[in-house]
């Protein structure tokens, strides 16, 4: 019973580099999420994806792509990374027939750029 | 824009004392759902309770309880018998199921409750 997996768990960037953040779900839920949380502030939606091959722009997605080859895998890459980036990062996933049981989240991902 | 609200950044309990933290939301939709996460220090998002807005009964999971007022657009959470094991961050959490569109999570910046032994 994985749930939702991401890693790595901590990663140290460097200004300019790239990486890309992976998160996998073995529950066959349609519907995925990254959400990035800062300190003392709540969770913002980056992008999501309804299926396989369909993403869409959350609130924050500047500075951030991702692509959903298979209903499994959600990987979110920074190209160029920032300051701005450091973070706590989120993948989550839902059925979304039954979205009233909410999201199950992975463990986060805690990124510093420095 | 819908928007939610937690006005209380940090809150203290004692051990089995009842505590009560605040939420609330702004939307034009009828149809929505409401939930509450606790986030630990381990950082883990878990799902303490959801409350669907047209169900007027309030929900309950045990120990935690909510006063959902749908005209007031209001949303607490109240935990009685609280436990150490309570000590963590506490999100309140809103979703809409729009017409053709993808229904996403929208956060408050949560509360930080402390239970004292």
């Amino acid at each position: 019973n994985a749930g939702v997996t991401q890693t790595p768990k901590f990663r140290i960037l460097k200004i300019g580099q790239s990486m890309t953040l992976q998160c996998t779900q073995d529950m066959n839920h349609n519907y995925m999420y990254w959400y990035r949380q800062d300190p003392g502030m709540g969770l913002k939606l980056i992008y999501y994806s309804v299926g396989a091959g369909i993403t869409d722009k959350g609130e924050v997605p500047n500075g951030y792509n991702v692509s959903r080859s298979t209903t499994e895998d959600f990987p979110l890459r920074l190209e160029l990374a920032a300051p701005s980036q450091t973070s706590v990062y989120f993948c989550a996933s839902s059925y979304s027939a039954t979205a009233n049981y909410g999201y199950t989240f992975g463990s986060g991902t805690r990124l510093t750029v420095v | 824009a819908q928007t939610v609200t937690q006005s209380q950044p940090e809150m203290s309990v004692q051990e089995a004392e009842t505590v009560t933290l605040s939420c609330t939301y702004d939307t034009s939709e009828s149809n929505y759902y409401l939930f509450w996460y606790k986030q630990p220090p381990s950082r883990q998002m878990i799902l303490v309770i959801r409350q669907e807005a047209y169900k007027q009964q309030n929900a309950t999971e045990n120990r935690f309880s909510v006063n959902f007022q749908k005209a007031a657009k209001s949303f607490s959470l109240k935990i009685s018998d609280s436990q150490l094991g309570d000590t963590a961050m506490y999100f309140c959490a809103f979703m809409t199921l729009p017409q053709g569109g993808s229904e996403k999570l929208v956060f408050g910046k949560g509360t930080k409750l402390t239970v004292n032994p």
